[in-house]
């Protein structure tokens, strides 16, 4: 089984509609975080959580909402899709610091929004 | 904010070296990485370079960094048709911070 395991792999959805992505892991790891990618734009922060009680805003939170339900799960939300969070979305999780914070990615999802 | 830019696109023949190119803002970055993606996955760690080194070896793989001017790069040696793939470096300050991406196609 996969280390952080994302879903759905895929999905479409329309305009104004709710949708969660799920991220779970089973690395151990304190710290969570969701990126997006787009196209020649690289990976961008959205949120990130270093422990089950700790919630931050990354680069581009507007639009987007996070949930860590329990050390090994963190969802990101969209309250009201709209087509401009049309991207393929990736989990990672990192150990604490202190420590090498190579981070373990999960396959990603891909979200299209019509 | 952390800005890491990178080329968008590579072309060499397979058995030729390959250079991606990174430069990055943050001085105090204490790791710097190179991510592989293939198409359809997520991303993998290749290497990455400690801020006090300046060059790393890894089989086929070197990592060049130049503190003074910001610069890292990361040379694959003999470069086969499986190394065609984006290559994203980033560093780490506070948080992991991407470049944009190179997308490497190796020509048989």
């Amino acid at each position: 089984d996969a280390d952080v395991t994302q879903t759905p792999r895929n999905r479409i959805t329309k305009t104004g509609k709710r949708i969660m992505l799920e991220c779970s892991q089973t690395k151990g790891h304190d710290r969570m975080y969701w990126y997006r990618q787009d196209p020649g734009l690289g990976l961008r922060l959205i949120y990130y959580s270093f422990d089950v009680k700790d919630i931050n805003k990354g680069e581009i939170s507007d639009g987007y909402s996070v949930s860590r339900q329990a050390q090994a799960k963190f969802s990101l939300s969209l309250e009201s899709a709209i087509p401009n969070q049309t991207a393929l979305y990736f989990c990672a999780t990192s150990p604490s610091p202190g420590l090498f914070s190579g981070y373990t990615f999960g396959s990603g999802t891909r979200l299209t929004v019509v | 904010g952390e800005d890491v830019e990178q080329s968008l696109f590579l072309s060499v023949r397979e058995g030729d070296s390959s250079v991606i190119n990174c430069t990055y803002t943050d001085s105090s970055s204490t790791y710097l990485y190179w991510y592989k993606q293939e198409p359809g996955a997520g991303l993998q760690l290749l290497t990455y370079i400690f801020s006090n080194m300046d060059m790393k070896q890894d089989q086929r793989l070197t990592v060049l960094l130049n503190k003074k001017d910001k610069h890292l790069s990361l040379r694959i040696a003999d470069t086969q048709t499986g190394d065609s793939a984006i290559y994203f470096c980033a560093e780490m300050a506070n948080n992991l911070f991407f470049g944009t991406g190179t997308r490497l196609t190796v020509i048989p």
